[in-house]
């Protein structure tokens, strides 16, 4: 079966602070995405990759950067969390048909 | 990627079918439709996806009309567990760089 995981179901981040998340498939897909998910505005792309230490910003980069150094393993960085990046982040993987297969999702409050 | 457009909400009793409508109208000849659903609190996860020809799975069928711009996807037992929030969406189905959107999907609410 598809499994996409990641790392923390649950985090609680004071402001300021550096957030880590991270993501992991066991698929050998090459695509990977991040989205946040917040009610009324729908699941909105943050950054995505094509390929190792290969990235692209998506709808909603700024405040996020990413690293891609292994192929099964997408991390989401949040450098200084601030209030407004409390959400709901979503990791997905793609192979080269199209169909996302998406993780069980991250739910972060900030403090 | 072409734009969708979805009822926001639907009912269905448990036991029949589920029969749920998106519309493209706009769709490209090298798009594919894709269809994903969110129950409550979980990550998306996949259904089925289609280009021209009518798919199914063991999850469901994917029915596209002959000029491509509508799909109706269709739960042929709804159970209460297949309540959640359908979302249809077309794209190019090849390699990534390709950003896929999530509107605002159908809200489907299966009743005992």
């Amino acid at each position: 079966d598809v499994k996409v995981t990641q790392s923390s179901r649950y985090l609680v981040k004071r402001t300021g602070e550096k957030v880590f998340l991270e993501c992991v498939q066991d698929m050998d897909h090459e695509n990977m995405f991040w989205y946040r998910q917040d009610p009324g505005l729908g699941l909105r792309l943050i950054y995505f990759s094509y390929d190792v230490k290969m990235k692209e910003k998506g709808d909603i980069p700024e405040g996020y950067s990413v690293s891609r150094e292994k192929k099964e393993r997408f991390s989401l960085i949040l450098e200084s969390a601030s209030t407004n990046q409390t959400s709901m982040y979503l990791c997905a993987s793609s192979p080269f048909t199209g169909e996302l297969f998406f993780g069980e999702g991250s739910r972060l409050t900030v403090l | 990627d072409a734009k969708t457009t979805q009822p926001p909400s639907m009912d269905c009793a448990e036991g029949r079918a589920a029969n749920l409508p998106c519309n493209h109208s706009t769709i490209s000849g090298n798009e594919y439709v894709y269809w994903y659903r969110q129950i409550h609190s979980q990550g998306p996860q996949y259904i089925i996806h289609g280009l021209k020809n009518n798919e199914t799975n063991e999850m469901a069928s994917l029915i596209i009309t002959e000029d491509r711009k509508s799909s109706t996807l269709i739960l042929p037992h709804a159970t209460l567990r297949d309540t959640a929030v359908y979302y249809c969406i077309v794209r190019v189905g090849s390699n990534a760089g390709n950003m896929l959107t999530f509107g605002g999907g159908t809200r489907l609410m299966v009743k005992p």
